[in-house]
């Protein structure tokens, strides 16, 4: 598709379940990055991936959050033994590379929005 | 700390008034970008502002980067119910290409 792609829009789990969210970048961007909105926090940057390469996992909250990026492209971000301060929208963003605002456009995706009970 | 401000939090007006929302920092900036969320969507980038005091337009919306670049400024006029939704203010974050957001201003404007 023309955009960012993630995967799915919803995901209801269990406290305590391991959750996988994919996130399918626009063709032919290098960087790639992860933010969580909620309620109270607003927007929070996570990781980001300059192809495969994870320069910046600074975001990431616990040693429970992961993701990874294969072939220069899909990037899942896997969340283990949730927690129901993990609810959130887990948003994806790409732009054709990674560089400093002036230049910097992050195009999002829809995001997909975490319930955990 | 929030690195930025945003105010008002919420702002409900009627079709056809106009309104100003803020983003303000005690920190200075090489540029800023807001951004529109609509409901079940992601952020959408509409405007980098980059030199001190510049302004810039965008149909009925009014950006304005403050002449010492730790704030700026978001000026609709005669709003529409089409411009609903969260105006976010961005900057890169310190340590590198990743957006650092502000909490937002929540816009409701109906018919």
């Amino acid at each position: 598709g023309a955009g960012v792609s993630q995967s799915p829009s919803n995901k209801v789990t269990e406290k305590g379940k391991d959750v996988e969210l994919r996130c399918d970048p626009i063709s032919g961007h290098t960087a790639l990055y992860w933010y969580r909105q909620s309620l109270g926090q607003g927007l929070e940057f996570l990781i980001y991936f300059q192809g495969n390469s994870a320069p910046d996992k600074s975001g990431l909250p616990s040693d429970r959050f992961s993701a990874e990026r294969t072939g220069g492209s899909v990037s899942t971000l896997t969340i283990q033994r949730t927690q129901q301060e993990d609810s959130a929208v887990y948003l994806c963003a790409s732009s054709p590379m990674a560089t400093f605002l002036a230049k910097n456009i992050q195009y999002f995706g829809a995001g997909t929005r975490l319930s955990v009970l | 700390t929030q690195l930025l401000e945003q105010s008002p939090q919420f702002l409900s007006i009627q079709e056809g008034e106009n309104l100003t929302v803020y983003c303000n920092s005690s920190s200075v900036f090489s540029s800023l970008q807001w951004y529109r969320q609509e409901p079940g969507e992601g952020p959408v980038l509409l405007v980098t502002v980059v030199t001190g005091g510049e302004v810039k337009k965008l149909k009925r919306l009014t950006f304005q980067f403050g002449d010492a670049r730790k704030d700026s400024s978001l000026h609709i006029t005669a709003a529409q119910p089409g411009d609903t939704g969260l105006y976010l203010c961005a900057v890169n974050s310190n340590s590198g290409y990743a957006l650092n957001f502000g909490k937002g201003t929540s816009l409701l404007v109906t018919p």
